[in-house]
């Protein structure tokens, strides 16, 4: 079965700091997964996703992240914060079988300090 | 409009009764899904529907009832609310993928549904 875990429910970094949240996957088949952005009342927005194409992966709004199959980690990184980026990001997993259907983490809230 | 949307955006209701929170994609997307997000928990799933006629129970399923008549619109019931449902409810639809990365299918999610239950 797969899972995910995000490590720290509460990351804050000031204005121009790098924003590094921390992803770890748990899947018995090569993982599909994804990250997710979702500010302050409003759904859930796609930032990027991994399908084996390459391990380091672009997304929008600056954001990337990289595929590390040995430390089965998949974590996400801005190079520098912008005040726009508080919001809450979630990590996922897609399930077993072609069901669709995605496992998320518990999310981690980002805070930017200006 | 063109997108997903849920109806109610604010629900407040009392404990025993019935609930029924809606959503409708215009895309004919094959996948729908319902997820409640709670603190601490993240989202979790509750119900899901691979097309019209068929759905299957997620990680947390009592308590809700679902029907999938027509492709667009994936109702979620529930039949006798308790408190411990007072949540944020999240229908989501996705595509049917194809080819080699068919299980990498993106989820594209409605506004929410907040559910209190007195």
């Amino acid at each position: 079965a797969q899972s995910v875990t995000q490590l720290g429910s509460h990351v804050s970094v000031s204005e121009g700091a790098l924003v590094l949240l921390r992803c770890n996957y748990s899947s018995s088949v090569p993982p599909y997964l994804f990250w997710y952005v979702q500010y302050p009342n409003q759904g859930l927005q796609l930032l990027l996703k991994y399908t084996s194409a390459a391990t380091l992966v672009k997304g929008i709004n600056g954001f990337e992240a990289e595929f590390k199959k040995s430390e089965t980690s998949f974590h996400l990184t801005k190079p520098s914060a912008h005040m726009s980026d508080a919001a809450e990001y979630f990590c996922a997993v897609s399930g077993s079988g072609n069901t669709g259907k995605l496992i998320f983490g518990q999310g981690t809230t980002l805070q930017v300090k200006p | 409009d063109a997108g997903i949307t849920q109806s109610p955006r604010y629900k407040i209701t009392e404990t025993g009764r019935q609930v029924t929170l809606m959503c409708h994609q215009t895309w004919s997307h094959s996948y729908m899904f319902w997820y409640r997000q709670d603190l601490g928990h993240g989202l979790r799933l509750i119900y899901y529907s691979a097309a019209a006629d068929i759905t299957d129970k997620g990680e947390v399923p009592d308590g809700y009832v679902v029907s999938r008549s027509k492709t667009e619109n994936f109702p979620l019931t529930l039949e006798s609310a308790t408190r411990s449902q007072t949540s944020v409810y999240f229908c989501a639809s996705s595509p049917r993928g194809q080819g080699l990365h068919s299980g990498a299918n993106v989820l594209t999610f409605g506004a929410g549904s907040r559910l209190t239950v007195l």
